[in-house]
Order: structure tokens, then C-alpha cells, then sequence
């Protein structure tokens, strides 16, 4: 069956502490893997796409990595601005259609 | 481009009454879809669409129905309000198989 687990669930950091948030996944075959941060309120914006094991892709402070079986959100010297919930979902290749969503990380970066 | 819409933002409903959410999209993206998210549940898929005329089920389509008449326009129909339906609605659009684009959701509370 597949399935996104991310982890850890909150995660509390200081301005300026480096951390990094996991999606881990299980799927016959991997399409896509999708980033998404979304604030209270408001509706999940896209942040990147990952395709292959060993592709990385970066906005500003976050970088985004990918293996075979799982997926790091790196938060670089976060500021408070960044405190959000941030959501990983992926897309079997067999199943354009629907995506597998995670429950997301809420982090919390204080001043 | 506004991107995707959604109205209302907020609505109270009693046990039993139906209601129409809307939903509008101006990217020309072929796939729309309904979600909603409840604490501790994730992103769960109600319904989608993959082009005007077409409609299919996703996890939890119970008590919901759509149809796509344009391209445009995806709206979510609410039969006979339950509880259970108290949640936060999200639609979403996409190239099908690429990022979705999400609105800024609806508040939808049952008594």
C-alpha cells in the first residue's frame, strides 16, 4: 500500500538553527515527490517537485533532497517567517491522478 | 491571474441542508480536485476531475458531488449536511500529473 509518513510531527528550532524534516514513502513507483508549506488559514503553496533518487532543489533558506525511500525538507538559518506546516505528498507512476499526502511537520522557528 | 478561487470562505450549515461550495481556476489546467482537512487526517481527496464532463471518486466521496461543466468551474455539492462534514475544504489544479495549486479553502461547519 502506499504511504507518506513524515516526521517529526513539530519541531521547534531558534532563528538561525539549522535543521532538516523527513518524508519518508513507500510506492510501487515513484512519479513525483511534491513539497508544499502551508500557513494557518490558508491553502498548501507548492514549494518544489522531485523526480529522480540524487535530485536536490533549493528557494531561498530550504533545500530539498531525494533517495529511493525518502525525501529531506534542510531549513538553513531559518527565520521566523518560515514557521509553517510543511506537507510532502507523492504520486504513484501508475496513478497520475491522486496523490499520497503526509501529515505534515509543523515547525515553529522563534525569534 | 487570481489563481484558484473559492467562495465562500466560511460557512455554518444545519444538520440536513445542502449547499453548493464554488470553485474556479483561470491557469487552463485540465485536472481539478476537491480535498478536505481535518486534524490529525491530512489532505483526504473527495473528488476529481481530469477535464470538463469527467468525474471520478477519490477516498472519501460520500455525501459530496460534482460535475464540470467548463473548464473553469468546479464546484462541490453538499446533499444533506451532516456533522461529520465539519472540516476545512480545499480545491486544487493542476496540469494532470504535475504540482497542484490550491485555494484558500472554505470553513464549513455542521451543528
Amino acid at each position: 500500500e502506499d504511504q507518506v509518513t513524515q516526521s517529526p510531527e513539530a519541531l521547534r528550532l531558534q532563528e538561525g538553527e539549522s535543521s532538516s524534516l523527513n518524508c519518508s514513502y513507500t510506492v510501487s513507483g515513484l512519479r513525483g515527490l511534491f513539497w508544499y508549506r502551508q500557513d494557518p488559514g490558508k491553502g498548501p503553496e507548492f514549494l518544489f517537485t522531485l523526480y529522480s533518487a540524487g535530485e536536490e532543489k533549493e528557494k531561498e533558506r530550504l533545500k530539498a533532497t531525494l533517495t529511493k525511500k525518502e525525501s529531506f525538507l534542510h531549513i538553513t538559518a531559518p527565520k521566523p517567517e518560515d514557521s509553517a506546516t510543511y506537507l510532502c505528498a507523492v504520486q504513484n507512476a501508475g496513478n497520475n491522478r491522486k496523490l499520497i499526502w503526509g501529515l505534515g511537520t509543523s515547525l515553529a522557528v522563534n525569534p | 491571474n487570481a489563481g484558484v478561487t473559492q467562495t465562500p470562505k466560511f460557512q455554518v450549515l444545519k444538520t440536513g441542508q445542502s449547499m453548493t461550495l464554488q470553485c474556479a481556476q483561470d491557469m487552463n489546467h485540465e485536472y481539478m480536485s476537491w480535498y478536505r482537512q481535518d486534524p490529525g487526517m491530512g489532505l483526504r481527496l473527495i473528488h476529481y476531475s481530469v477535464g470538463a464532463g469527467i468525474t471520478d471518486q477519490g477516498e472519501v466521496p460520500n455525501g459530496y458531488n460534482v460535475s464540470r461543466s467548463t473548464t473553469e468551474d468546479f464546484p462541490l455539492r453538499l446533499l444533506s449536511a451532516a456533522p461529520s462534514q465539519t472540516s476545512v475544504y480545499f480545491c486544487a489544479s493542476s496540469y494532470i500529473g504535475r504540482e497542484q495549486y490550491f485555494g484558500p479553502g472554505t470553513r464549513l461547519t455542521v451543528t
